[in-house]
């Protein structure tokens, strides 16, 4: 069955500080996979995406993820998180074959402290 | 572009009342999916249409939940008794067609039921 896995349920840094956040998923076939944010009280955003080719993406605000496809995984990264980055972040695949919904993860919080 | 659009953003009711939720896919749009949200469970699933068809209703709790897409300008969410469990943010998405494209998501209903 399709999975995503997002291993830290919350994460605190302070401004500054540089992030990881990590997601794994289990799919069989070729996927697409998507960074989704989620600011409080607000509906899901896309924050990145990944289709094919660079496996090195870049989203708005300054985050990136790398797809490591022999890791099953789409990380989530960014050098210098700011105070407004503070909400939650689900990582979500679907596969290439269509009209097909997303498998989202658990979701990761992230506060960011000054 | 007005993105999609969910009515009401608010609902609380009593148990055993019916519920109805309503949205408004983006115009071009082929696809919509509606989403359910708790703090227990994360984001499911719960069942997605393509060009107005339900495809894939495994994620509806039970009997008591029912969608329908009479036209590709909307789609309704139905529960019918409510039951203090169902209290979550329900989220419709929309997606054009093609394999590289990118789910939409509409603002949320945040339904409470007493």
């Amino acid at each position: 069955a399709q999975s995503v896995s997002q291993h830290n349920h919350h994460v605190i840094l302070s401004e500054a500080a540089s992030l990881e956040l990590g997601c794994n998923y289990s799919y069989g076939g070729t996927v697409n996979l998507f960074w989704y944010v989620q600011y409080p009280g607000q509906h899901l955003q896309l924050l990145l995406k990944y289709f094919s080719g660079d496996p090195l993406v870049k989203g708005i605000k300054g985050f990136e993820a790398e797809f490591i496809k022999s890791k099953f995984s789409f990380n989530l990264r960014k050098p210098s998180v700011q105070w407004s980055d503070t909400a939650e972040y689900f990582c979500a695949v679907t596969g290439n074959s269509g009209n097909t919904p997303l498998v989202f993860g658990k979701g990761t919080r992230l506060s960011v402290i000054a | 572009d007005a993105g999609v659009i969910q009515s009401p953003r608010h609902e609380v009711t009593e148990m055993g009342q019916e519920v109805t939720l309503r949205c408004k896919p983006i115009s071009g749009h082929n696809s919509l999916f509606w989403y359910r949200q708790t703090m227990m469970r994360g984001l499911e699933l719960l069942i997605y249409f393509n060009n107005n068809v339900p495809i894939d209703d495994s994620g509806m709790p039970e009997d008591r939940f029912s969608a329908k897409m009479p036209n590709a300008s909307f789609s309704t969410l139905k529960i019918q008794p409510s039951e203090p469990r169902d209290s979550a943010v329900y989220f419709c998405a929309s997606k054009p067609a093609g394999t590289t494209t990118t789910q939409y998501f509409g603002p949320g209903t945040r339904l409470t039921v007493l």
